[in-house]
């Protein structure tokens, strides 16, 4: 069985600090995503890794992926109220087959 | 339509109903999965559909699950004889090949038994 163990389940923090998550398997994934859940509505993507060490940034977001590609961590700068949410991790272990999910970080930012 | 679209968005069912969810994939979109989601929990495969082919079931929790997409677009997804347990936001994701598989989700079918 594949298991995608994230953590902390949950922070609450306040406006401007920075945080982590992190989501780490015993399997290697072919890809991770990492997407953001809001009350009522679905998952929306906000990246995907494929390469072993790779680094993305989307504004105050920062992306790892692991060398050994079978851990992540989402580091957020300066959080904000807006960054509220769900944020779950995702590994895909072959391609174009169902998403493997982590039991998600409820975040809650404190203005 | 311009995303994934499920149907109804809430449902109740007394315990040892069936229930019938619907989900309207993107346009085009060839891959449409479904998960559960308990609450405050990340969402689980039930089952993903290629065209109009069932390739993966292995997560479907029991025989009263059902999935189909005949058409290959609009799939339902059905519960027969309702349990408690079965209480979860059920939510359809569709994907395209050329689209490098990202699977885009909708706003998910919240599910009572009472």
């Amino acid at each position: 069985t594949q298991l995608l163990e994230q953590s902390p389940q949950f922070l609450s923090i306040q406006e401007g600090e920075n945080l982590t998550v992190y989501c780490n398997s015993s399997s290697v994934f072919s890809s991770l995503q990492w997407y953001r859940q809001e009350p009522g509505e679905g998952p929306v993507l906000l990246v995907t890794v494929v390469t072993g060490g790779e680094v993305k940034k989307l504004k105050r977001l920062t992306f790892q992926f692991g060398d050994a590609r079978k851990d992540s961590s989402l580091h957020i700068t300066a959080a904000q109220p807006g960054d509220t949410g769900l944020y779950l991790c995702a590994a895909r272990y072959n391609q174009g087959g169902k998403l493997i999910f982590g039991q998600g970080t409820e975040l809650s930012v404190k203005p | 339509g311009a995303g994934v679209s499920q149907s109804p968005r809430y449902k109740v069912a007394k315990r040892g109903q069936d229930v019938a969810l619907r989900c309207d994939p993107i346009s085009g979109h060839v891959s449409l999965f479904w998960y559960q989601q308990a609450l405050g929990q990340g969402p689980e495969f039930l089952t993903y559909f290629q065209n109009e082919a069932q390739l993966d079931k292995s997560g479907l929790p029991s025989d009263r699950f059902f999935a189909e997409r005949p058409e290959g677009s609009v799939s339902t997804l059905k519960i027969q004889r309702t349990q408690q347990e079965d209480s979860a936001v059920y939510l359809c994701a569709s994907s395209s090949l050329a689209g490098g598989n990202i699977q885009y989700f909708g706003a998910g079918t919240r599910l009572s038994v009472l």
